[in-house]
């Protein structure tokens, strides 16, 4: 069973469009992220969500908004897309104390390149 | 700011030792992370440090110095499958993870 997983693992779209991300978590754990990746390999934190509630919130634009319906799931939805959100991203997940703090390693989807023509 | 330096690239041979190194500069340090990255696919963990010193796991092993804001990660008997990036990850004072750029290690016969 994999323990992250992530849909679509591909997405070619249009600029301008919305799309969405879906990310699911079987491994009971607290904590879930969204990373986006590009070009020069950098991973950055867009988001992170602990028990539905959003405790990391870097600065990404408002066109990119995270959904978790429960705590093993944490969709991405990303509107009017633009050409600098062509990128890999990457759902992880983690099991933490509290308060968003890094206490054990991250597990990660297999991601998702996005890219926008 | 915050900052993770590791080299870009490094190339080895099949069956040798390498060495990747790692410094940092963050506010606050709550322990280190390495993880491998194969070209297309998911960033997978290593080891993590906290405590100065090193960690032995199998072929691969991890060294911490906090004083000096360095660590390296030592792979031995190099195989072709050890061919990816390793990525160099910080836990910060806010418990927020610090990620560098990563080091692309080719390996050759």
């Amino acid at each position: 069973d994999t323990a992250v997983s992530q849909t679509p693992k591909y997405l070619v779209t249009q600029m301008g469009n919305d799309k969405s991300i879906k990310c699911e978590q079987n491994l009971g754990h607290d904590t879930m992220y969204w990373y986006k990746q590009d070009s020069k390999k950098f991973l950055k934190i867009m988001f992170s969500y602990n028990n539905k509630e959003l405790i990391i919130n870097e600065t990404v634009p408002n066109r990119f908004s995270p959904k978790s319906p429960d705590k093993a799931h944490l969709n991405l939805h990303i509107n009017s897309l633009e050409l600098g959100d062509s990128a890999v991203y990457f759902c992880a997940s983690s099991q933490e104390t509290s308060g968003g703090a890094v206490t054990g390693e991250l597990f990660f989807g297999e991601g998702s390149r996005l890219t926008v023509l | 700011g915050q900052n993770i330096d590791q080299p870009t690239e490094m190339t080895a041979t099949e069956g040798a030792i390498v060495q990747i190194n790692c410094t940092y500069q963050t506010s606050g340090f709550n322990g280190l992370f390495w993880y491998q990255q194969h070209a297309g696919e998911a960033p997978t963990f290593l080891s993590y440090n906290v405590l100065d010193g090193l960690e032995e796991k199998g072929r691969f092993s991890s060294f911490l110095s906090r004083s000096k804001g360095y660590s390296y990660l030592l792979l031995k008997e190099l195989q072709m499958k050890d061919s990816a990036s390793y990525l160099c990850a910080v836990v910060d004072s806010n418990y927020q993870l610090i990620w560098g750029a990563g080091t692309k290690l080719i390996i050759k016969p």
